[in-house]
C-alpha cells in the first residue's frame, strides 16, 4: 500500500516562480528520494537525502528532511516550462529492505511560460 | 553505460487472455530488479522484486506473477488478465552494492485490458 502522501496534489505556477512540494512518510527511513515523471514516461531520479541529512542541493533543486515530523520538501527555484511534470517522493527503509521504495501519490506541476 | 528496456510499449488485451511483459537491463551485473504498477494519476505500487536469478518476492497478492530466468531479465506474467490489471507497468533496477540506493526506471508498458 502507498504510505507516502504529497501535497499539493497539483501546482500551477508561472515561469520564474519557485515551486514547493511536500511529502510525508510513515515509517523510519534510511533515505528519501525524489523522482520526476514526464507524462507517460518512466521515472527519473532527481535527488536523494539520507536520514542524517537535513538539507541538500542540486542545481535548482533544494530538498529538506525532517525525520521528527517524517516529512520532506522539494523546492524548485526559478522554474521553467520544461519543469512541467509529476514529482514523486519515495522512502527507503534501508537495512534488509533490498532497496524497496515506497512512493507517494505525487504532485503534478505545471509551469506556464 | 547502463540501459533498461521494456516491451511492448503499449498493449491492449482482452479479459482472460495471458500476459507477458519483458524487462532487460544492459551494462550491469546482478542488479536488484523491481516491477511497479501505476494507476492513472497515482503513485507507484511495488509488485515484485528480485535480488537474483530465480529469486522473486511478491509485495501484494494479485493475479500477476514474475520470473527472472536470467541475471538481467525480468518478466511479468499473468495466465488470465482481469480488467483491474490495466495500468502503466514500470520496471526498475538498482545496484545492490556500494550504498547506491537510486533506482533506474524503464520507459514503461501501458496495458489496457478490455
Amino acid at each position: 500500500s502507498q504510505q507516502g502522501e504529497e501535497d499539493p496534489q497539483a501546482l500551477s505556477i508561472q515561469e520564474g516562480e519557485n515551486a514547493t512540494m511536500n511529502c510525508s512518510y510513515k515509517t523510519s527511513i534510511n533515505n528519501l528520494q525524489w523522482y520526476r515523471q514526464n507524462s507517460g514516461r518512466g521515472l527519473v531520479h532527481l535527488i536523494l537525502i539520507r536520514s542524517n541529512e537535513r538539507e541538500k542541493h542540486s542545481g535548482r533543486l533544494r530538498v529538506t528532511l525532517d525525520t521528527s515530523k517524517k516529512s520532506s520538501s522539494l523546492l524548485i527555484t526559478a522554474s521553467r516550462a520544461a519543469d512541467t511534470a509529476s514529482y514523486f517522493c519515495a522512502s527507503n527503509a534501508g537495512g534488509t529492505s533490498y532497496g524497496k521504495l515506497t512512493f507517494g501519490q505525487g504532485t503534478i506541476l505545471t509551469v506556464h511560460p | 553505460s547502463q540501459t533498461i528496456h521494456q516491451w511492448p510499449a503499449t498493449l491492449v488485451q482482452p479479459v482472460g487472455s495471458p500476459l507477458s511483459l519483458e524487462c532487460t537491463v544492459e551494462g550491469t551485473s546482478n542488479p536488484n530488479l523491481y516491477w511497479y504498477r501505476q494507476a492513472a494519476g497515482r503513485g507507484l505500487q511495488l509488485l515484485f522484486y528480485s535480488v537474483g536469478i530465480g529469486q522473486i518476492s511478491s509485495e501484494v497478492p494479485q493475479n500477476l506473477s514474475a520470473s527472472r530466468p536470467q541475471d538481467r531479465q525480468f518478466i511479468l506474467s499473468s495466465k488470465k488478465l482481469l480488467l483491474s490489471d490495466s495500468g502503466f507497468y514500470l520496471c526498475a533496477w538498482r545496484t545492490p552494492t556500494g550504498g547506491r540506493e537510486t533506482q533506474y526506471f524503464g520507459p514503461g508498458t501501458r496495458l489496457l485490458v478490455l
